[in-house]
């Protein structure tokens, strides 16, 4: 089972530039989330999706923007890199219903340096 | 607004001892779950226990439990008869919502605790 898969895992950016970090899940899941996590922050969700088509702003949105075009797949932009933007992000998903009880299975995260 | 408040930075606790983790949270929804992830060192997340808003007895899973005091807005993890693989970051996360609110689906977490099992 590949569960939540992000690539790349590791990437070093020059200020300004632009990508794209690619979040992949095979598990059917509705939810969709991206947090980045600095030391002493815990995780701060950035942007998150309830489904296929949808998106919302997080705790920390500036600077990022995503997509959800396919349900398996939710994009994170970064349209013109910032060294404040230096930080492990991960992704993570999970299912939805009635019940509350769904956890979020998370991604490997991938390292982001912008210098 | 910090929706996640945990206030312990760091703790250090005995190898088969006890630890409580504090989480205190905020919401005004009547209709949300509390979950507790580790990450060790090694980076992933790992889930350890959920507690719904509805559930009346404390979720427990293995060694951990969850001491949910709902008025006080309390979901305290504890650890019981640490090991020395408990050292890690533990983080508390909450989804709030019904679906009929701006906010359903989201799922935030705190700044963690870490904690480290001495011999």
């Amino acid at each position: 089972n590949a569960g939540v898969t992000q690539t790349p895992k590791f990437r070093v950016l020059k200020t300004g530039q632009s990508m794209t970090l690619l979040c992949a899940q095979d598990m059917n899941h509705e939810y969709m989330y991206w947090y980045r996590q600095d030391p002493g922050m815990g995780l701060r969700l950035i942007h998150y999706s309830v489904g296929e088509g949808t998106t919302a702003k997080g705790e920390v949105p500036d600077g990022y923007n995503v997509s959800r075009l396919k349900k398996q797949n939710f994009l994170l932009g970064l349209e013109s890199a910032a060294p404040s933007q230096t930080s492990v992000y991960f992704c993570a998903s999970s299912r939805t219903g009635g019940s509350m009880n769904t956890e979020a299975f998370f991604g490997q995260g991938t390292r982001l340096t912008v210098v | 607004a910090q929706k996640i408040t945990q206030t312990q930075p760091g703790m250090f606790v005995q190898e088969k001892e006890a630890v409580t983790l504090d989480c205190t949270y905020d919401t005004s929804d009547q209709s949300y779950g509390l979950f507790w992830y580790k990450q060790p060192s090694s980076g992933e997340m790992i889930f350890l226990i959920y507690q719904g808003s509805y559930d009346e007895q404390n979720a427990t899973e293995g060694r951990y439990s969850l001491n949910f005091q709902k008025a006080r807005k309390s979901a305290n993890l504890v650890i019981s008869a640490s090991q020395l693989g408990d050292s890690a970051m533990y983080f508390c996360a909450m989804r709030e919502g019904r679906e009929t609110t701006d906010s359903w689906g989201k799922l935030q977490f705190g700044a963690g605790t870490q904690v480290v099992v001495t011999p």
